[in-house]
């Protein structure tokens, strides 16, 4: 399977909690994105990767979350002392970049986090 | 006002008759549109984007950009229940960037 993958698919907390989740782009994309959705909205924005560079940053992501991609590849969104409010899926996609490319991004199952 | 806006439905249409899904937007710097298909408790999944105004069709589906009235739809033709499914209206406002999507609207399509 060469999509997006996104690890783990399922995670449950408690409020307070740090919780990791990982993204593996497919493997010629060069941008990864971050999007939360919650029930009934569209995904919403978190940051976006070129490479290895966190090229933009939500203003609504709050200091509580911090992603990276250490080498260009797979990147990690971090929550720290979770709330309830966090509770949603996460959203991985990735694109490539090109003359032909108008930055289709393609998305992998999501994470979905509850926050107890 | 939002910067991207679809009505949330349920739109329901009955088997083989054509789905029409609507989407505005609010900047007029947006590049370039997509759109996505989602089914409950799935990812978005790409069904296609456009860029230039005017029509663009693939298979079924045909995508319809109207830049001056800021405006952008999608039309499936000979609707299947597999069609059901909520369809993402996403904007891109330059190359390389986030998407800004809209709420979704939910098509249910009638056996």
């Amino acid at each position: 399977d060469t999509g997006v993958s996104q690890n783990p698919r399922h995670k449950i907390t408690k409020r307070g909690q740090n919780v990791t989740f990982r993204c593996d782009p497919i493997s010629e994309h060069n941008r990864l994105y971050w999007y939360r959705q919650t029930l009934g909205q569209g995904p919403e924005f978190l940051t976006y990767f070129q490479n290895e560079a966190q090229l933009e940053k939500s203003r609504l992501l709050s200091d509580r979350f911090s992603a990276e991609r250490p080498k260009g590849s797979f990147s990690t969104l971090e929550i720290q002392r979770t709330e309830q409010g966090d509770s949603a899926m996460y959203l991985c996609a990735s694109s490539g970049t090109g003359s032909s490319s108008y930055n289709e991004q393609f998305f992998g199952p999501g994470t979905r986090l509850t926050v107890l | 006002q939002k910067e991207v806006e679809q009505n949330s439905g349920p739109l329901s249409v009955p088997e083989g008759a054509i789905a029409s899904l609507n989407c505005t937007y609010s900047d007029r710097g947006s590049q370039s549109f997509f759109w996505y298909r989602q089914y409950s408790g799935k990812s978005p999944e790409l069904i296609m984007f456009i860029y230039s105004n005017g029509d663009k069709e693939d298979g079924r589906f045909t995508a319809q950009l109207n830049k001056a009235s800021q405006y952008v739809s999608l039309l499936i033709r000979d609707s299947q229940p597999s069609d059901s499914a909520t369809y993402l209206c996403a904007v891109n406002r330059d190359y390389g960037q986030n998407f800004v999507f809209g709420p979704g609207t939910r098509l249910s399509v009638l056996p």
